[in-house]
């Protein structure tokens, strides 16, 4: 049974470039939620998709974007890339409207912004 | 701004000892608290979920949670070197729904077990 997978593991841009970084849930789930976690510090809630819709959106501004597929994968695009940008960017998955689901995380993706 | 305050530690035991990790929370509307292990350079992985006043016990790990006093907390009996990580709590406002997966995290605990 395959878990949460991601994509790229590594990744180095250059400050104003663009990235998109790849998850795919663990099998039977169909919610995607991102975060971004900075050396040192806790998860921080990005947002989170459902049935293809942004539902939840933490305190990121617009640079920030996403999208859903059918297939229940999902992509976190971020534009204009800022250094301070740099992080591991994990993905996690759950099934929706089952009260207590925890969240399981993929690897990550670590993002180098230079 | 919900807030979730941990001892960023290092907190050293022996092998064998209690490992007693704290976390204490600003939202008393949260529904659920986790608690999440992370190896330096890896992903956060879920050690434990409680919902309930009182104790939950699995195996070696023993969560606490105190609604009241808004303190959760995560014993490790036993502990071993390969317990050496940081512990991070978690907590989620809403329990059920499509908005009930937003966990606000604290900075974690990092464990260092002495052998």
């Amino acid at each position: 049974d395959a878990g949460v997978t991601q994509s790229p593991t590594h990744l180095i841009k250059t400050r104003g470039q663009q990235v998109t970084l790849r998850c795919s849930p663990k099998s039977g789930h169909d919610t995607v939620s991102w975060y971004q976690q900075a050396l040192g510090q806790g998860p921080q809630f990005i947002f989170q998709y459902y049935e293809e819709e942004e539902r939840q959106r933490g305190n990121f501004p617009d640079r920030f974007s996403g999208h859903q597929f059918p297939n229940y994968s999902s992509e976190l695009n971020v534009n204009a890339l800022l250094l301070g940008d740099s992080a591991l960017y994990l993905c996690a998955s759950s099934l929706a409207y089952q009260g207590y689901s925890p969240l399981h995380f993929g690897n990550g993706t670590r993002l180098t912004v230079t | 701004q919900k807030e979730v305050e941990q001892n960023s530690g290092p907190l050293s035991v022996p092998e064998g000892a209690i490992a007693s990790l704290n976390c204490t929370y600003s939202d008393r509307g949260s529904q659920s608290f986790f608690w999440y292990r992370q190896y330096s350079g890896k992903s956060p992985e879920l050690i434990m979920f409680i919902y309930s006043n009182g104790d939950k016990e699995d195996g070696r790990f023993t969560a606490q949670l105190n609604k009241a006093s808004q303190y959760v907390s995560l014993l490790i009996r036993d502990s071993q070197p390969s317990d050496s990580a940081t512990y991070l709590c978690a907590v989620n406002g809403n329990s059920t729904g499509a908005g009930s997966y937003q966990l606000t995290f604290g900075k974690g605990t990092k464990l260092s077990v002495i052998p």
